[in-house]
């Protein structure tokens, strides 16, 4: 079975500052998708980036970066120019792919960011 | 854009009641998932289902029950509920295997 290990529960950054959120997951599957989910307070998740691990290039959106190394099974997220609207849980997620059926996410236990003014 | 619609944002039952939680989906998409989110313990998946009248049990299924009869709607059911299943419940869909899931807003269940 999969984990998804998330070791920060709580972090916080100064608005227009970088920060990195850690992601640790733990497989023996060689092909997979890793996602980083956001949910702001009493607001629907969303998908932030998404990365295959077949691909060696890492997955970038805007501000938002990973830092992906398949051999230490480590996804980090790094958040650029933070600003207050990223303030919300930030969800680790792992996907097993196969040539059929479902392969549901399992999730990390999540990371707490609060950008501060 | 994908709409996950649930139909409570909060709903407060009484112990032993039978709940439905009702999730729907506007874009033809083959899965659909329900988790329960508490603090601490992230995301946990209750049940799946990959297609109409499909279902597979997730990793905390013990306690629910599932209904999916069209394509587009996925029922969760505490067919007794108690208070350990007070929590958030989450529904989420996706088009294929592949492809990243999209949320409902969630449904904040109370049970007294």
């Amino acid at each position: 079975a999969q984990t998804v290990t998330q070791s920060q529960p709580e972090m916080s950054v100064q608005e227009a500052e970088t920060v990195t959120l850690s992601c640790t997951y733990d497989t023996s599957e060689n092909n997979y998708y890793l996602f980083w989910y956001k949910q702001p307070p009493s607001r629907q998740m969303i998908l932030v980036i998404r990365q295959e691990a077949y691909k060696q290039q890492n997955a970038t959106e805007n501000r938002f970066s990973v830092n992906f190394q398949k051999a230490a099974k480590s996804f980090s997220l790094k958040i650029s120019d933070s600003q207050l609207g990223d303030t919300a849980m930030y969800f680790c997620a792992f996907m097993k792919l196969q040539s059929a059926g479902n392969t549901p996410l399992v999730f990390g236990k999540g990371t707490r960011l609060s950008v501060i003014a | 854009d994908v709409k996950v619609t649930q139909s409570s944002r909060y709903l407060v039952k009484r112990t032993g009641e039978k709940v439905f939680l009702e999730c729907v989906q506007d874009m033809d998409h083959e899965n659909m998932f329900w988790y329960r989110q508490d603090p601490g313990l992230g995301l946990r998946l209750i049940y799946f289902s990959y297609d109409v009248k499909m279902k597979e049990k997730g990793d905390i299924p013990e306690g629910y029950s599932v209904s999916r009869e069209k394509k587009e709607r996925f029922s969760l059911i505490l067919e007794s509920a108690s208070t350990n299943q007070t929590s958030m419940y989450l529904c989420a869909s996706s088009l294929t295997d592949s492809q990243p899931q999209h949320f409902g807003d969630g449904t904040r269940l109370s049970i007294l």
